[in-house]
């Protein structure tokens, strides 16, 4: 079954540093997400991408966050310069084309972002 | 008052048991519901997706969505020690394209 496939698993950054997220959405899927789960708290939508260009945002998703989709296949989340409090996983969705009844989001296995 | 709410347990019960998640929500603008099913270190799986009130089935899973009531729930039936993760409920606005609200899960033991 196709899957979303995030990389790397685990990333370890100094604070201040930028760190980009890498994910290769559903292949044919056209809708694109970040959400992120801080440890012991519940998922929490960061921003939706289609189209190229943001679709949505939280308010989370300041000016130190962009995404980006450089080619056919990967979307990548950048935080530019980051905080402790950005610590978190990193899920990265995808959703298919089509009629929205039958087309949920689908999540990778996400990438623990540890800022020291 | 939390958009959804969700008892985050944790809840043990014995192989073969029926088990229960619910979960509730104040706004009555979601239409799109789902159940997730997450192990640690992984992410969210997905488990159950409807629109609108009802009941699905699939296996030994069943989602109901009251929507009169803002209330849904999932059924495991024979569960299995496998089963053992956390479960979120999760739903939508306009459409399933939109940012998902999720529930803060139900942390779910299955003792052999």
């Amino acid at each position: 079954e196709p899957e979303v496939t995030q990389t790397p698993s685990h990333q370890v950054t100094q604070m201040g540093q930028e760190v980009i997220l890498h994910c290769v959405p559903i292949s044919n899927h056209l809708y694109f997400y970040w959400y992120r789960q801080i440890l012991g708290q519940k998922v929490e939508f960061l921003v939706s991408f289609y189209n190229n260009e943001i679709s949505e945002k939280s308010e989370i998703f300041d000016d130190q966050f962009s995404v980006e989709r450089p080619d056919g296949s990967n979307f990548t989340l950048k935080i530019r310069s980051t905080k402790l409090e950005d610590s978190a996983m990193y899920f990265c969705a995808s959703r298919g084309p089509g009629a929205s009844g039958n087309q949920p989001q689908h999540f990778g296995d996400g990438t623990r972002l540890s800022i020291l | 008052q939390k958009e959804v709410e969700q008892d985050p347990g944790p809840l043990s019960v014995p192989e073969g048991a029926i088990v229960s998640l619910n979960c509730t929500y104040s706004n009555s603008a979601f239409q799109y519901f789902m159940w997730y099913r997450q192990y640690s270190r992984k992410g969210p799986e997905l488990l159950m997706y409807t629109y609108s009130s009802g009941n699905k089935e699939d296996g030994r899973f069943t989602a109901q969505v009251d929507k009169s009531s803002k209330y849904i729930s999932l059924f495991i039936r024979d569960s299995q020690p496998s089963d053992s993760a956390t479960y979120l409920c999760a739903m939508t606005r306009y459409s399933s394209a939109s940012k998902i609200i999720f529930g803060s899960g139900t942390r779910l033991s299955i003792r052999p």
